[in-house]
């Protein structure tokens, strides 16, 4: 079965700069969440979109921002990277009436130098 | 928000040994996630059991919602099952599906 596809798997940046963070969810699912888990720590809701709309927010820095395409792809663009931005990030998603079981992508490693 | 406690915060076992992990919520929920974070990081999902009980392998697991916790029950432990399991529930807010996470239980199997 087709999962969520999360790339890159691996990013590593020097601070100040920027990374964006694709995420591509199962198909026929219409719901796209982003998590952060900073080293020894659980998952951090960050934003969620419905539909290619923004559905709800949490702890998601300024310097973040992220968006749906028409193809229900997401991106999480962040910029001015801080070595405090390190962590892995999820993405998952989840369909409408199924319950929303939320399904998780392997993750991006971000690493800020 | 709510709030998701689990426990232990650690766990070690001798492989083949059975473990009950813990997770209490502070709220009504009708979603309940398990999950098993390997140790590349990957997030498994075990099991979605707002109530009830199920089963899949030597993995089962058993919610009671009225009383505000869940279970992870693990028979037979292999060394595979190392890893952080962790239990998350929607946000108690309207239409909201945000997932909150307890700390986790972190569990080693021992050969």
């Amino acid at each position: 079965a087709a999962g969520v596809i999360q790339s890159p798997r691996h990013l590593i940046k020097e601070k100040r700069e920027t990374a964006t963070l694709k995420c591509y969810p199962i198909p026929r699912h219409d719901t796209v969440y982003w998590y952060q888990q900073g080293p020894g720590q659980d998952p951090q809701f960050l934003i969620s979109f419905y539909e290619k709309m923004q559905s709800d927010k949490g702890s998601i820095p300024d310097r973040f921002s992220a968006q749906q395409f028409s193809d229900y792809h997401s991106e999480l663009n962040m910029s001015s990277l801080e070595l405090g931005d390190s962590a892995l990030y999820f993405c998952a998603s989840s369909r409408q009436g199924a319950k929303n079981i939320q399904y998780f992508g392997a993750g991006t490693r971000l690493s800020v130098l | 928000g709510i709030q998701v406690e689990q426990s232990p915060p650690d766990l070690i076992l001798q492989e083949g040994a059975n473990s009950t992990l813990r997770c209490n919520f502070s709220d009504s929920v009708n979603n309940l996630q398990w999950f098993h974070q390997n140790p590349w990081g990957q997030l498994i999902n075990l099991f979605y059991i707002p109530s009830g009980t199920k089963q899949n392998g030597r993995l089962s697991a058993t919610t009671v919602a009225t009383e505000r916790y869940s279970l992870l029950y693990i028979s037979s432990s292999q060394t595979t099952d190392s890893g952080v399991y962790f239990c998350a529930v929607p946000f108690s807010g309207a239409g909201s599906y945000q997932l909150t996470f307890g700390k986790g239980t972190k569990l080693s199997v021992i050969p």
